[in-house]
């Protein structure tokens, strides 16, 4: 059954610094891949989204992610990270894209000014 | 599109009471699933359905939870009785097939007393 890891489930970085958030995958078959975003109060949010086609996917909000079979990885980025940044990320899983998500735990990301 | 939508956004109820959440998709998906999400266990996929019909129930934690699709546009989550090891966040997402690419709506916080 395919699965995520997200190490840390807290990052704090200051403003303007880099964002990484790392996630790991296990799937037995070729995985399609999200990273979601959730705000306080609010439903989950597609940030980005890798479906087997090109390796680095750019998504909304200047993040991007770059999946790695070598490494069964699909850390998340952003180069400067902003106040409005701050909020509750999670990668998920799906294998085919045509099975149900599967989550990894979380990360809150705390950005400080 | 209004996006997928949940009603209530909260409910606070007795420990032995019904409950009920309900759902609506975005018009055009074909495909459902609720999610329940708590500190402790992240987001758990509960049951989806494809087309109306329930594919998957095996994450209902206990024949108390029952869920029900009469058509393409209502899905409803009932909790009978309710305990207060029920409270969290359920979330119900759609998609235009199987579980790439799920909307979420705003989610419905339960509190059970």
């Amino acid at each position: 059954a395919q699965s995520v890891t997200q190490l840390g489930s807290h990052v704090s970085v200051s403003e303007g610094a880099l964002v990484l958030l790392r996630c790991n995958y296990s799937s037995s078959v070729p995985p399609y891949l999200f990273w979601y975003v959730q705000y306080p109060n609010q439903g989950l949010q597609l940030l980005l989204k890798y479906t087997s086609a090109a390796t680095l996917v750019k998504g909304i909000n200047g993040f991007e992610a770059e999946f790695k079979k070598s490494e069964t990885s699909f850390h998340l980025t952003k180069p400067s990270a902003h106040m409005s940044d701050a909020a509750e990320y999670f990668c998920a899983v799906s294998d085919f894209g045509n099975t149900p998500l599967v989550f990894g735990k979380g990360t809150r990301l705390s950005v400080i000014a | 599109d209004a996006g997928v939508i949940q009603s209530p956004r909260h409910e606070v109820t007795e420990m032995g009471q019904e409950v009920t959440l309900r759902c609506k998709p975005i018009s055009g998906h074909n495909s459902l699933f609720w999610y329940r999400q708590t500190m402790m266990r992240g987001l758990e996929l509960l049951i989806y359905f494809n087309n109306n019909v329930p594919i998957d129930d095996s994450g209902m934690p206990e024949d108390r939870f029952s869920a029900k699709m009469p058509n393409a546009s209502f899905s409803t989550l009932k909790i009978q009785p309710s305990e207060p090891r029920d409270s969290a966040v359920y979330f119900c997402a759609s998609s235009l097939r199987g579980g790439a690419e799920a909307f979420f709506g705003q989610g419905t916080r339960l509190t059970v007393v």
